[in-house]
């Protein structure tokens, strides 16, 4: 067990539906790190917080957006969803940005 | 081409074979390497964090990089049929700059380690 939690661990929705997936980074971590995960692309980086800043995105669609809450929680926002969005969903968490990365469980989202 | 390449594999030893696992990169700024285990829809499991070139060990884990070369390697000693997963290097550039905390993944190597 990382000590990173994720929920919801699966989540079924309809084309066009918004989701929010939630993250809980490591006791005393401060930076929060989103991946996607899918067959053909493998694990691709999302976005990063820092204290509640955003600090680095790679390459997040217009349609995801994603914040940290002063307790230091994250949320992925994913809206109008299409079915190529089914995938794995990874959040991470390091005390800094350049420091190991621990990963939690993911979330799989299934758009049908 | 990809700024990491790793071999899919997949790859298939005997219990107590060595194995050996390689990633190739072009971008010259990642400065940090892990190694990574996955096991089949879990999250990644951190095996490895090494800073620069050199080697690195931990129990039957060994890291290698050789920056000069942009490749890096782990080598498994007395596999175990527990080690089978898929095995992910990833790198950093580290502090600064735009990518900052950002990890650059392989495509990853599925192993299986039969008793």
């Amino acid at each position: 067990d990382s000590g990173v939690t994720q929920t919801p661990k699966h989540l079924i929705t309809a084309t066009g539906q918004r989701v929010t997936l939630r993250c809980s980074p490591r006791s005393g971590d401060l930076s929060v790190y989103w991946y996607q995960q899918s067959l053909d692309q493998g694990l691709q980086f999302l976005i990063q917080y820092y204290n509640g800043e955003e600090r680095a995105k790679g390459n997040i669609l217009e349609r995801f957006s994603a914040q940290q809450f002063p307790d230091l929680h994250s949320e992925l926002n994913l809206s109008s969803l299409e079915l190529g969005d089914s995938a794995l969903y990874f959040c991470a968490s390091s005390w800094a940005a350049y420091n190991e990365q621990f990963f939690g469980p993911g979330t799989r989202l299934t758009v049908l | 081409q990809k700024e990491v390449e790793q071999d899919p594999g997949p790859l298939s030893v005997p219990e107590g074979a060595i194995v050996s696992l390689n990633c190739t990169y072009s971008n010259s700024a990642f400065q940090y390497f892990m190694w990574y285990r996955q096991y089949s829809r879990k999250g990644p499991e951190l095996l490895m964090y090494t800073y620069s070139s050199g080697n690195k060990e931990d129990g039957r884990f060994t890291a290698q990089v050789d920056k000069s070369s942009k490749y890096i390697s782990l080598f498994i000693r007395d596999s175990q049929p527990s080690d089978s997963a898929t095995y992910l290097c990833a790198m950093s550039g580290g502090a600064g700059g735009t990518s900052y905390g950002k990890l650059t993944f392989g495509q990853g190597t599925i192993l299986t380690v039969h008793p």
